[in-house]
Parts: C-alpha cells; structure tokens; sequence
C-alpha cells in the first residue's frame, strides 16, 4: 500500500487562479517531506524541502505547508500561469532510512487561458 | 540544471534481450539512484549507490542489476528484458543520502516488444 496519498488526482484551473494540491502519507517516522514538480517527458524538479519541525516553505508562488500532527501537507499555487502546467509529485523520506523516499503519485494540474 | 546526462533517451527492445541504461554526472556527487516510473504509480526506487562500486537493492530490484566503477557512471542493466519493464527510467543524484535534495536527470523511456 502506497504510504503517500495525493488529491486530486487532476485538476484544470483558469489562468490566474489559486488551487491547492493534498497528500496524506503515513510515513512515520519521517524526516522531510518534499513537493516536486515534473514537466511532461521531463525529470522532476524540486520545489520545497521541509524538515518535519516546519510549518511552511515558499518558493515563488508555491508554497507548501506541513502539518506533522495529522500527517498532511499541501502545495498552493497562487495566481496560476500556463507555465504551472505539471505534475506535482509528493515525497516523503523516512527518518529510518532516508535513501528510500516515499513518492506520490503525483497530481496532475492543467492551467487554461 | 544538474549536471546529468542518461542514455539512451528512448529505446525499444524484444522481449529476452540485454538492455543498459547508462546515467552520467558531472556533479561529483556521492549518491545515486535509479527510478522507475508508470501510470498510477508514484517512483519506485530500483537500486542505488552510496559510493563507488557500493550499491543496494531498493523496493523493485529484481530482474535489475547496477554497476558503478566510476564516481560519475551508474549503469542499469535489465539481463533478460521482460515487457512488464516497459517504463520511463529516472537516474537521480544527491550530495546527502540523507536530507540532501535529489536531482533528476530527463529520463529514459523504454518499450519492451
């Protein structure tokens, strides 16, 4: 069973809008927790990393936030460009053995003019 | 971008033949992986390495073998290619096994007939 759980498993948003990407995991203990995103036929590329003592983590218009309580994390895109056009995959590493990453599957976001 | 080149970038093959994926760095870093990834699927590690000639096993390693002889050179090989690994192949990179980010090279996409 997939330890990392993301939601929606698509979306198709306006240019210019907000939207909001989940992932649950039960990771645990875990020791960061990352947001990816992939460009189609393109490798993944990091957009924040956040230890499991942070809250939140911004890059840009991304911004992710963590909630270690409840095992949850969310990624915001604010003020979407067509360029936002992606796969956005959640990551998980466990404190145990950080080699072994936990991946999402991945939410894939489609950004309209 | 990180310094990662792999090769080949697409390649179909028949079913029972030897297959090399070959991923190449410039970033002398200590750690690399090998990924897969397919439809519904978040990545599942198949091996890496934490140093030359060092490597292990990750979650889908059988039917996978790696080498590294080198600090810049990480190869997969498939010994008898299956079309169950018909998948996009991810080399990725880290300076930390830990906490590190990791770095992903553009993938290779293989079909097996």
């Amino acid at each position: 069973k997939n330890q990392v759980e993301q939601s929606p498993q698509s979306l198709i948003i306006l240019e210019g809008k907000n939207c909001t990407l989940q992932c649950n995991y039960t990771v645990s203990p875990f020791s960061n927790l990352r947001w990816y995103k992939q460009d189609t036929g393109r490798g993944p590329v990091s957009l924040t990393i956040m230890t499991f003592s942070e809250n939140t983590k911004s890059n840009g218009r991304y911004t992710a936030t963590l909630d270690a309580d409840t095992k949850q994390s969310s990624l915001h895109i604010t003020a979407s460009q067509l360029s936002d056009s992606a796969s956005y995959i959640c990551v998980v590493g466990p404190a145990s053995n950080d080699y072994k990453l936990s991946f999402g599957a991945g939410t894939t976001v489609t950004v309209r003019a | 971008d990180a310094g990662i080149t792999q090769s080949p970038r697409h390649k179909v093959t028949e079913t029972g033949t030897p297959v090399t994926l070959r991923c190449h760095q410039t970033e002398n870093h200590r750690y690399m992986y090998w990924y897969r990834q397919d439809p519904g699927h978040g990545l599942r590690l198949i091996h890496y390495s934490y140093g030359v000639k060092d490597t292990d096993k990750g979650e889908v390693s059988d039917g996978y073998s790696v080498s590294r002889s080198k600090t810049e050179d990480f190869l997969l090989t498939l010994e008898s290619a299956t079309s169950s690994q018909t998948s996009v192949y991810f080399c990725a990179i880290s300076w930390d096994g830990g906490t590190g980010e990791l770095f992903f090279g553009e993938g290779s996409r293989l079909t097996v007939l």
